[in-house]
């Protein structure tokens, strides 16, 4: 079973919008942490945000925030006032405490477009 | 400000062949990994290592050796490259002194393109 489901193969969005990126996963281990990536064309993976499992509050960076909805288990990327340089693919992934191997689970990836 | 660091680029080797990929971090992580991302996979963990002297087999090892001989270094070796070894390999490392840290982000090198004819 996939344990990370980003259902939006490619997305579009005009600049100086806002836009979100779904992202829904499934565990059942109590701690966890969940992170955003982007990957430019040129290929190297940019960490952008995290959210832990027990965080109670919604993680923000700059123009990055995570929706968190734990009861959902979703954890979708809000890019506010997109640049062009925005146009990226993202990926969400998830780090398991009980896997005990440090690894990232990731989804498949979203390509964005912002269009000008 | 280098963080981590992974050479080669781009590499294009003959079946049968072997080589390594470097990786070098400067942060003092304790955790490092090796990913390789194919088309519509994702990423998926190779070997990782929690510290010095200290490594094990991710999801994906057949075919891959890891050592780890000091805290900065944590090289990937191709015993015997094969054509499924096509890939682009990514180098991590997090601040993480035990494995099951769900909180520590994992900082990516730029990667290696690799092509096995």
């Amino acid at each position: 079973a996939q344990k990370i489901t980003q259902t939006q193969p490619g997305m579009f969005v005009q600049e100086k919008e806002a836009v979100t990126l779904d992202c829904t996963y499934d565990t059942s281990d109590p701690s966890y942490g969940l992170f955003w990536y982007k990957q430019p064309s040129s290929g190297e993976m940019i960490f952008l945000i995290y959210q832990g499992s027990y965080d109670q509050q919604n993680a923000t960076e700059g123009r990055y925030s995570l929706n968190f909805q734990k009861a959902r288990k979703s954890a979708n990327l809000v890019i506010s006032a997109s640049q062009l340089g925005d146009s990226a693919m993202y990926f969400c992934a998830m780090r398991e405490v009980s896997s005990n191997t440090g690894k990232l689970i990731f989804g498949q990836g979203t390509t964005l477009q912002v269009k000008p | 400000n280098a963080g981590v660091t992974q050479t080669p680029k781009f590499q294009v080797l003959k079946t049968g062949q072997s080589m390594t990929l470097q990786c070098a971090q400067d942060m003092n992580h304790e955790y490092m990994s090796w990913y390789r991302q194919d088309p519509g996979m994702g990423l998926r963990l190779i070997h990782y290592s929690v510290g010095a002297g200290i490594t094990d087999q991710g999801e994906v090892p057949n075919g891959y050796n890891v050592s780890r001989s000091t805290t900065e270094d944590f090289p990937l070796r191709l015993l015997s490259a094969a054509p499924s070894q096509t890939s682009v390999y990514f180098c991590a490392s997090s601040y993480s002194k035990a494995a099951g840290d769900s909180n520590q982000p994992q900082h990516f090198g730029d990667g290696t393109r690799l092509s096995i004819l």
